[in-house]
C-alpha cells in the first residue's frame, strides 16, 4: 500500500513558471526523498531532507517538511520542458531500509 | 562508474511461468532492494538483500522471492505467474542499507515484465 497520496496527480504549466508538488504521508519517518521518473524508467534522485529539517534546496529545487502536518512540498522554479517528468515522494522510516512512496505527480512542462 | 544494471530490460511470460530478473548495485554499494511499479502508480517494497540474507519484506507473497551472490549483485524470482504481476520491476542499491543523505538510493532503469 501507499504511504500517502501526492496533490495533485497531474500538472501542466509554461516554461519559466514555477512547479509545486505537495505529498502527505502517515506514519512517522526517518527521512523524506523526492525522485524523478521519466517516461516510466528508472528514478532519480533529486533531494533528501531529514526529520528534523524543515528546508532545503538544491538548484532550482526547494523541499520544505512539516512533521507536525505530515506533508511535504517540492518547488520546482524556472521550469523546463526537461523537467516534464513524473516526480515521487518516498519515506524512509525509523526502522530503515525500505521506502515507501505515493502515487506521483506527472508534470507537464510546455515550451 | 557504473550504476544499477537490470537485465532484462524487458520480458513477455506466459500465467503460470516462471522468471527470473537480475541486478547489478552500483560499485561499491552492498545492499539491494526490490520494487514493483505497477502502470500509473509509486513502486512498492517487495524486499532488501544485504550480506546475502532477506533483511526486510514488504507485503507481498511468497511467489517472490530472491537471492543475494557474494558479489551482491541479485535475482527476483517470481513463480506462478499472474496477469497483475505485469509491471515495472526496479532495483535499487545503497550501502549498508541506508540511503545516502546526498544521493538518496541509487535505482536500476527496471525490467518490464507483461504476463499474458
Amino acid at each position: 500500500s501507499q504511504q500517502g497520496e501526492e496533490d495533485p496527480q497531474a500538472l501542466s504549466i509554461q516554461e519559466g513558471e514555477n512547479a509545486t508538488m505537495n505529498c502527505s504521508y502517515k506514519t512517522s519517518i526517518n527521512n523524506l526523498q523526492w525522485y524523478r521518473q521519466n517516461s516510466g524508467r528508472g528514478l532519480v534522485h533529486l533531494i533528501l531532507i531529514r526529520s528534523n529539517e524543515r528546508e532545503k534546496h538544491s538548484g532550482r529545487l526547494r523541499v520544505t517538511l512539516d512533521t507536525s502536518k505530515k506533508s511535504s512540498s517540492l518547488l520546482i522554479t524556472a521550469s523546463r520542458a526537461a523537467d516534464t517528468a513524473s516526480y515521487f515522494c518516498a519515506t524512509d522510516g525509523w526502522a530503515g531500509n525500505m521506502l515507501t512512496f505515493g502515487g506521483g505527480t506527472r508534470l507537464m512542462v510546455k515550451p | 562508474d557504473a550504476g544499477v544494471t537490470q537485465s532484462p530490460t524487458h520480458l513477455i511470460k506466459t500465467r503460470g511461468q516462471q522468471v527470473t530478473l537480475r541486478c547489478s548495485p552500483k560499485s561499491g554499494h552492498d545492499t539491494v532492494s526490490w520494487y514493483q511499479q505497477a502502470l500509473g502508480q509509486g513502486p512498492q517494497f517487495i524486499f532488501q538483500y544485504y550480506e546475502e540474507e532477506e533483511r526486510q519484506r514488504g507485503n507481498f507473497p511468497d511467489r517472490f522471492s530472491g537471492h543475494q551472490f557474494p558479489n551482491y549483485s541479485s535475482e527476483l524470482n517470481v513463480n506462478a505467474l499472474l496477469l497483475g504481476d505485469s509491471a515495472l520491476y526496479l532495483c535499487a542499491s545503497s550501502l549498508k542499507g541506508g540511503a545516502n543523505l546526498n544521493y538518496g538510493y541509487t535505482f536500476g532503469s527496471g525490467t518490464r515484465l507483461t504476463v499474458v
